[in-house]
């Protein structure tokens, strides 16, 4: 069974930086495009990045762009998001989430999610 | 940048009722439109992809259709599970999500 588990989350100051992970296992990670979503609480859904099977390709949300870094690693079927100049704006359930090529790249498995709190 | 705007926000609905949002792209799409279902506390669960196909598992009540600019999720005989958040998100290549539709019991 595909699963995705996110790690890193927690308390971060205004301006701060966090690095989350996300761990995946039961599919061929190296095959998918992956994404990170975000739900701040009592909102909805933000997509905020994708990254390619390979690396090649990123893209962001234009709220997240110039502050946030994806990066994956193959190997290590690890997926990783980078936050720099944190706002409270940013305080939200981050999920990572797998793109499925055969389902024109829906997001078909997601993590549970890993909390980010951004507060001084 | 393309938007989706979900309409309505809130649908009040009772078991049986057959009831349809919609999901409105600022430019043409295709077909590259998915729909989410998700309940409070949650993770989102995919229920179609590529605007109209059912994924594997979900119920043959659930109905999607459109292309272009113009979607709609539709739900065939409500059913008390059915009471949540539907969210349509644009994909190939991905975003963003819509604002939601809460289906909430009349």
């Amino acid at each position: 069974e595909a699963q995705l588990v996110e790690s890193g989350g927690g308390l971060v100051q205004p301006g701060g930086s966090l690095r989350l992970s996300c761990t995946a296992s039961g599919f061929n990670f190296g095959d998918f495009e992956m994404n990170w979503v975000r739900q701040a609480p009592g909102k909805g859904l933000e997509w905020i990045s994708y990254i390619y099977a390979r690396g090649s390709t990123r893209n962001y949300a234009e709220s997240v762009q110039g502050r946030f870094t994806v990066s994956r690693d193959n190997a290590r079927n690890s997926l990783y998001l980078q936050m720099t100049s944190l706002t409270v704006e940013d305080t939200a359930v981050y999920y990572c989430a797998r793109g499925a090529p055969h389902k024109g790249d829906a997001f078909d498995v997601w993590g549970p999610g890993t909390m980010v709190t951004v507060s001084s | 940048d393309i938007q989706l705007t979900q309409s309505p926000s809130f649908l009040s609905a009772s078991v049986g009722d057959r009831v349809s949002f919609t999901c409105r792209a600022s430019q043409a799409i295709r077909t590259s439109l998915a729909w989410y279902q998700q309940k409070p506390g949650k993770v989102p669960k995919l229920l179609i992809y590529d605007a109209s196909t059912l994924e594997s598992g979900v119920p043959s009540r659930f109905i999607g259709s459109g292309s272009g600019r113009d979607f709609t999720l539709t739900i065939d005989s409500l059913q008390p599970e059915d009471f949540a958040t539907y969210y349509c998100l644009k994909t190939y290549p991905q975003g963003p999500f819509g604002g939601g539709t809460k289906v909430e019991i009349k």
